[in-house]
């Protein structure tokens, strides 16, 4: 089955500072690459995704790599601030064409951003 | 979008009990999942629900069951509720297909003593 892993599991910047976070997957077929940040007492929010016909997506100060021969996807965040410390989670899917498989979250970074 | 709603918020079970867990999905989506997340991990697929029927299942034993409602609402029940099962229990609903992009609930938080 699928693999995600995630690093790294903790990173502090400097408010202003860039933060970068790198996952890899293991399986090929995997077509979907969801980021989600989760603050304390909640459930996961989806901040930026990714398909594998793409190879680059940008929202504001957030944007998203992927590099499909090498099984690799990052997650940049520029110009942090306080609020963005969270837990973030890479997490990989297949889509059936019918049907959303499973996501297989990476471990998680703490990203604590100091003022 | 009135986004996933998940009830209760806590619980406290005792070793040996049974839970029901609950979940309204976002509104047009039809695919709901529940996911186990443990303190300091992420999240672990249980299982998938779509039109009703079971269509995906990850390494959880067979007293972990669920149901999906005709209104793509969904409840996840625990038996025989053992120690480790403590953590917190997330619900995701995904649009119909064509369209991306999970909602997650904010979760059941239970504890098992």
């Amino acid at each position: 089955g699928e693999n995600v892993e995630q690093h790294p599991s903790t990173l502090s910047v400097q408010e202003g500072d860039s933060a970068v976070i790198k996952c890899t997957y293991s399986d090929s077929a995997s077509n979907y690459f969801p980021w989600y940040k989760q603050e304390l007492g909640k459930g996961p929010q989806l901040i930026i995704d990714i398909r594998s016909n793409v190879g680059e997506k940008k929202d504001q100060r957030i944007a998203v790599t992927l590099n499909k021969t090498a099984k690799h996807f990052s997650l940049h965040i520029t110009e942090t601030q306080p609020e963005d410390s969270a837990v973030y989670f890479c997490a990989a899917s297949f889509f059936t064409g019918t049907s959303y498989g499973k996501l297989t979250f990476g471990q998680g970074t703490i990203l604590t951003v100091h003022p | 979008e009135t986004g996933v709603t998940q009830s209760p918020t806590h619980l406290i079970k005792t070793r040996g009990q049974q839970v029901t867990l609950r979940c309204s999905s976002q509104s047009g989506h039809n695919t709901v999942s529940w996911y186990q997340q443990a303190l300091g991990q992420g999240p672990q697929f249980i299982f998938q629900y779509y039109r009703e029927e079971e269509n995906g299942r990850g390494n959880f034993p067979p007293r972990f069951s669920g149901l999906q409602f005709p209104n793509y609402s969904s409840e996840l029940n625990v038996n025989a509720l053992e120690l480790d099962d403590s953590a917190l229990y997330l619900c995701a609903s995904s649009p119909p297909p064509g369209h991306y992009g999970y909602t997650f609930g904010s979760g059941t938080r239970l504890t098992v003593v």
